[in-house]
């Protein structure tokens, strides 16, 4: 079935420093891809999407890209700041109209 | 525009009560799912609506119920509650012109079964 695994947090980091959080997904065909981000006490905010092989979301200075070839769909971010501190989800959709699959979170703590 | 409302956004209850929440989409968006996040299980589907049908169901018991009015707004009702149902509630609506499945998110409802 359709799957996505992240890696396992916390991740602590300096402000300023390069961020990258992995993210890898077993699906059949072409999903779209997708990261969320879930501020404490709040629900989730799309981050980005990309929705074919290739494509490139980006948005507030965190990209990722869709690899095909290795299934993968990683975050980066080249400097965080304190307030990017929160929990980043991956997440897959196989076709409209069906559930988004979630990774488990990755926990993101960023120190001035 | 608006974005997605829950309503209430904190629940307090005890085993075996009953609950319902609310949840408004965003305008014009027909599609709403509902989704159970715990520390443990993590974000979890429990189904969808659209236009006022249930569209898709993930693994959860029939305690867990919905139902979605003419204006797409959608309520869901957890019967015989279980310690184990202590969760935030999220809702999300989507565009039904919106191919890659984007969902918008509210702020979630938490209940906690005591």
């Amino acid at each position: 079935g359709n799957s996505v695994t992240q890696m396992e947090g916390p991740v602590t980091l300096s402000e300023e420093a390069f961020l990258t959080i992995n993210c890898t997904y077993t699906a059949t065909g072409y999903p779209s891809l997708f990261w969320y981000v879930q501020y404490p006490g709040e629900g989730l905010q799309l981050l980005l999407k990309a929705t074919k092989a290739d494509d490139k979301g980006s948005n507030k200075g965190f990209e990722a890209t869709y690899r095909k070839e290795t299934t993968s769909f990683h975050l980066e971010k080249g400097s965080v700041q304190v307030s990017d501190s929160a929990v980043y989800f991956c997440a897959l959709s196989h076709q409209a109209g069906t559930a988004l699959i979630f990774g488990k979170g990755t926990t993101l703590s960023v120190s001035s | 525009k608006a974005g997605v409302t829950q309503t209430p956004r904190y629940l307090i209850k005890t085993r075996g009560q009953q609950v319902t929440l609310s949840c408004s989409p965003i305008s014009g968006h027909r599609s709403v799912s509902w989704y159970q996040q715990t520390p443990g299980q993590g974000l979890q589907f429990l189904f969808e609506y659209f236009s006022e049908t249930q569209r898709n169901k993930g693994n959860f018991p029939g305690r867990f119920s919905g139902r979605q009015f003419s204006n797409s707004r959608s309520e869901m009702n957890v019967s015989t509650l279980e310690l184990g149902d202590s969760a935030l509630y999220l809702c999300a609506s989507r565009s039904d012109r919106d191919r890659a499945n984007e969902q918008f998110f509210g702020p979630g409802t938490r209940l906690t079964v005591l």
